[in-house]
């Protein structure tokens, strides 16, 4: 185990709602990062947060936004939910010191109806 | 754009088999992570690569980099059922940013007894 739990592990929305994933970071790590992983592909980097504010983003539309609270943990958001956000989401904990290596949570299976 | 690219995309080993999973990118990066991945489930680490010539071992895997080539290798010795999985590279460029992972297609491993 990692460390890192996210929530909920399952879930179904339609389209055109909006959907809120959380993550809480694993002890002493001051960094979070989301990534969506498509039915039979490599995860995709959404964004970074670091110290509660983003910190690179990838390819995705500005309808994916997110939040880092003090605590480090942290919230994906994504609005107007289209089919093809159906994936499995992960969240990813690392320290900007120490071994530079992410841990990912056990992710949450996103379906869109 | 950074590209990492996997081959072979699918193999079917016999138990007691060799074998050797490639990983390619185009930029320069000196950080390279291999992943596993069980069906419907998350990503657990199995190394960390943090310079050219790296080379780690953990039970019958074997990975390596080599950063000038821009490869890494993740070899199978004596292949055993448990290892079917999907195996992921990742690359950190530091173009992009720390911890800032760009995935490779995924190897999907099956072992036949």
């Amino acid at each position: 185990e990692t460390g890192v739990t996210q929530s909920p592990t399952h879930l179904i929305k339609t389209r055109g709602q909006q959907v809120t994933l959380r993550c809480s970071s694993q002890s002493g790590h001051n960094t979070v990062s989301w990534y969506q992983q498509a039915l039979g592909q490599g995860p995709q980097f959404i964004f970074q947060y670091y110290r509660e504010e983003e910190n690179g983003r990838g390819n995705f539309p500005p309808r994916f936004s997110g939040l880092q609270f003090p605590n480090y943990s942290s919230e994906l958001n994504v609005n107007a939910l289209e089919l093809d956000d159906s994936a499995l989401y992960l969240c990813a904990s690392s320290s900007k010191t120490g071994v530079p290596e992410a841990f990912f949570g056990q992710g949450t299976r996103l379906t869109v109806v | 754009e950074l590209k990492v690219e996997q081959n072979p995309l699918f193999l079917s080993m016999q138990e007691g088999k060799n074998y050797t999973i490639y990983c390619n990118y185009s930029t320069t990066s000196d950080r390279l992570y291999w992943y596993r991945q069980d069906p419907g489930k998350s990503l657990e680490s199995l190394f960390v690569l943090l310079s050219n010539g790296a080379v780690k071992q953990e039970g019958r895997l074997m990975a390596s980099l080599d950063t000038k080539a821009r490869l890494s290798t993740l070899h199978i010795t004596a292949a055993v059922h448990d290892l079917s999985a999907t195996y992921f590279c990742a690359v950190d460029s530091r173009d992009f940013g720390n911890e800032k992972l760009t995935f490779g297609t995924g190897t999907r491993l099956t072992i036949i007894p």
